[in-house]
Order: C-alpha cells, then structure tokens, then sequence
C-alpha cells in the first residue's frame, strides 16, 4: 500500500532562514513523487515533482529512494511562501491514485 | 480558461438533506477526484473515476456517492448528510488515468456545513 507521511503539522521559520519540509513515503513499486501548496484562499496547485528536477520558486527536492524521501527545501524562506505544503504520491505503473500526505503549514516570520 | 469548476461553493445544510456537490471541467481529462481536507487530517480521497461510467471508492466513500455519466463531469452526492460530513470538499482532475502524471488540477473547493 501506499503511503506517504509529513512528520510536521507546522513549521515556522524566519524569512531568510533555510526552509525544509520533510516528507517519508511507503510503496513497493516505483514511485513518482510530488509537492502541492495551498496558498491562502487559493485552490491547490502543484508545485513540482520529483521527476522534472526543476526548482520552481527557489524550492527544490531530491527523490531519495534509500531513504524513502522526498524533502521539500528552499535556502532562504520569503513571508509569500507561507502556505499548506501537500507531499503526495503515485505509483508509475499508472492506474495508481494519487496519495497525499496530511500536509505540514509553512509559516514565514518576517 | 482551462478549469475545474465546483458548485455551490458554500453550503449551509440540515442533517438528513440530500445534495449535490457537482464538479465539471473543460479539459478533456479522463481522470477526476473528489476529496475532503479537514484539520490535522489533510486531503483524503472520497472517490474517484478513470473515465466515464468507471468509479472507485477512495479512502473515506461511506455516505458518498459518485456518478460519471459524462467526461466533463462528476457529481459528488450525499444522500443523507450528517455533522461529521462537515468539511472542505475539493474536485480535482488530471489528463491521462492510465499514465498518471500526478498533476492534479483542482477546483476552488466547496465548504459544506451540515447542523
């Protein structure tokens, strides 16, 4: 089964300060692995995923198979990043819905 | 403009009350969602569909139903609504079901309160 896991419900950083989301996932297969932002009032949107290796917004993250990881990591927080991070989760193989993790809320201090 | 569009966007309903959430997108896509997001729970899937006429029970289907008797749309129904039903409802809706992308593209969300 599936699973991915978000160990912060709440993270809270100073603006400038290094930003790391964690994100732990489960699955036997091959997985492709994103991250979702909420920002407020707003609809969710992707953010990126592991398999474009492209940094959007400053963020990147690096797919971490022995670690089962895919941590989300920008090295200096901007107060516009405050938002609700979803890692989510999807087999390769397709037909596989996509799983999401409970979410962690980012909270930039200025 | 490409998008997934929900109505109502807000619901203010009585235990027992049947509705309907619907759930309609422009863009072709075979795949659609529904999900829920509640505090401290994150986003849980209810039900989704590969195509038409084909659904499947999420996480958390009791006291839901789906219909997809069209591509474009997705109905979410609550047959006999009850408090714990209260919640921030989400459509979403992606290309190709078979070869999962994972992008999503969601609606703006419904928040439905059921007293």
């Amino acid at each position: 089964a599936q699973r991915v896991t978000q160990p912060e419900k709440l993270l809270s950083v100073f603006k400038g300060a290094p930003v790391e989301l964690k994100c732990n996932y489960s699955y036997s297969g091959s997985p492709e692995l994103f991250w979702y932002v909420q920002y407020s009032r707003q609809r969710l949107q992707l953010l990126l995923r592991h398999i474009s290796r492209e940094s959007i917004k400053g963020f990147t993250a690096d797919l971490n198979k022995g670690e089962t990881s895919f941590h989300l990591k920008k090295p200096f927080a901007q107060e516009e990043d405050s938002a609700m991070y979803y890692c989510a989760l999807s087999g390769r193989s397709g037909n596989t819905p996509l799983v999401f993790g409970k979410g962690t809320r980012l909270s930039v201090i200025a | 403009e490409a998008q997934v569009t929900q109505n109502p966007r807000y619901l203010i309903t009585v235990t027992g009350k049947k509705l309907t959430v619907t759930c309609s997108q422009n863009m072709n896509h075979e795949y659609m969602s529904w999900y829920r997001q509640d505090p401290g729970l994150g986003l849980r899937q209810i039900y989704y569909s590969m195509n038409v006429e084909v659904t499947d029970k999420g996480d958390v289907p009791e006291g839901y139903k789906v219909s997809r008797k069209e591509k474009r749309n997705f109905p979410l129904i609550l047959e006999s609504p009850s408090p714990n039903q209260t919640s921030l409802y989400f459509c979403a809706s992606s290309l190709l079901a078979s070869s999962n992308t994972g992008e999503l593209f969601f609606g703006e969300g419904s928040r439905l309160t059921v007293l």
